[in-house]
């Protein structure tokens, strides 16, 4: 079973500066199957990248996702206050749907 | 407008059985895969289960196989989430979620319906 592993799991910035937030799996998994999510307090998740680098419906270019293998990331250009939320990464592989633990993103 | 709309949850004792369901708007329920996240008090997302676009494939993450069935209801456009069983470490938020084809990703959710096992 693979494992997804974020980090950190707690970033803090300042609005305007960039965000790199790192996902890294167990073992080689496909390009096609890692996502990125955006959840907020009380919220429903919300997709942000699929494919690993394809921004969903309405996500901002501000956000942008790349990575192969094992190794993947999640970067905001430049934080809006909007942005501070809990970040996830997920892969679909073998009829199962692994989430990573998380990383927080708050306001420094 | 594209809308899931949870319902069902709310508090059931360990070994109890809570159904939970999901009606979908603006889109065809039979057309796409469907499942269930939940997320633990506090906690992050897991994938529980999920259902094929014909019905006939269904997926369960291994804490809930056995106790838990997922079904869909074409005719009233809903899914559905059959909790058997249920423990203390069940409680959470379970929210349904519509699969984006072709990328085993979750492009619309629910806003989520809380579950409590406890006694």
């Amino acid at each position: 079973e693979i494992v997804l592993t974020q980090s950190p799991g707690t970033l803090s910035l300042s609005p305007g500066e960039r965000a790199t937030l790192s996902c890294r799996a167990s073992q080689s998994v496909s390009s096609t199957y890692l996502a990125w999510y955006q959840q907020k307090p009380g919220q429903a998740p919300r997709l942000l990248i699929y494919g690993t680098s394809s921004r969903a419906t309405g996500i901002p270019d501000r956000f942008s996702g790349s990575g192969s293998a094992t190794d993947f990331t999640l970067t905001i250009s430049r934080l809006e206050p909007e942005d501070f939320a809990v970040y996830y990464c997920q892969h679909h592989g073998n009829s199962r749907y692994t989430f990573g633990q998380g990383t927080k993103l708050e306001i420094k | 407008e594209v809308q899931l709309v949870e319902s069902g949850g709310g508090l059931v004792h360990p070994g109890g059985s809570l159904r939970l369901s999901c009606a979908a708007s603006g889109f065809t329920l039979s057309s796409i895969y469907m499942h269930w996240v939940r997320q633990l008090p506090g906690k992050g997302l897991v994938w529980v289960s999920g259902i094929n676009n014909y019905g006939s494939y269904t997926m369960y993450a291994d804490s809930v196989k056995g106790r838990f069935t997922i079904s869909r209801d074409s005719a009233k456009n809903t899914l559905h989430l059959q909790m058997n069983s249920l423990r203390a470490e069940d409680t959470a938020v379970y929210y349904c979620a519509r699969d984006l084809v072709g990328y085993g990703s979750f492009d619309i959710w629910g806003q989520g319906t809380m579950v409590t096992v406890s006694s």
